[in-house]
């Protein structure tokens, strides 16, 4: 069964330092997202793409966040300068179409990031 | 706003026994509910959907069925296995827009 690939499944990084995560959503799928889980709280949307640029964000996703499909096959997400409340886990997503009330969404395995 | 509301856990059962995990929701307009796992070490995965009221979902066992009058959509399972051990998490999807609303995650551990 096709996959979402996330790599890495674990990053530490320093306060103030840069961070790309990193993911290879499924071949035929069009929109991708990410989503983070601060321990203990909720999945929450940051980001959605769709034909090469940012379809809908959320009130999270500041200027300090950036997405970019550099290849056609990977999909980054980075965070420019890190912070400790950026400590959690990242998981990308993607999808056929849009409207997830059509087929649901392939969610990857997820990248925990620590900032410290 | 819309939301999504789940029973906290961490929930432990024995083998065998009847699981339910709840869900309410808020949302605006009709929203698609659903649940989705995510075992040790994996991704989240669709477990079961329902798209409009009164509809039931079901996959390997577990079932939820989409309540309008309740704004609900519980998870149930007559006789748990140990493989169902993960985390649980309820979700609605809107018709505009691309995101999903999450619940916070049931973590559920059957024993032996």
């Amino acid at each position: 069964e096709p996959e979402v690939t996330q790599t890495p499944s674990h990053q530490v990084t320093q306060m103030g330092q840069e961070v790309i995560l990193r993911c290879v959503p499924i071949s035929n799928h069009l929109y991708f997202y990410w989503y983070r889980q601060i321990l203990g709280q909720k999945v929450e949307f940051l980001v959605s793409f769709y034909n090469n640029e940012i379809s809908e964000k959320s009130e999270i996703f500041d200027d300090q966040f950036s997405v970019e499909r550099p290849d056609g096959s990977n999909f980054t997400l980075k965070i420019r300068s890190t912070k400790l409340e950026d400590s959690a886990m990242y998981f990308c997503a993607s999808s056929v179409r849009s409207r997830g009330k059509s087929n649901g969404y392939t969610f990857g395995s997820g990248t925990r990031l620590t900032v410290v | 706003g819309d939301s999504v509301t789940q029973m906290e856990g961490p929930v432990t059962l024995s083998e065998e026994a009847c699981l339910t995990i709840n869900c309410t929701y808020t949302a605006t307009g009709y929203p698609s509910l659903f649940w989705y796992v995510q075992y040790p070490g994996e991704g989240l995965q669709l477990l079961l959907k329902a798209t409009k009221a009164d509809d039931k979902g079901s996959n390997k066992g577990f079932e939820a069925t989409y309540r309008k009058e309740t704004t609900s959509f519980h998870l149930e399972k007559g006789s748990v296995q140990v493989s169902d051990s993960a985390v649980y998490f309820c979700a609605l999807s809107l018709n505009t827009g691309n995101q999903f609303y999450f619940g916070t995650g049931t973590s559920l551990t059957v024993i032996p």
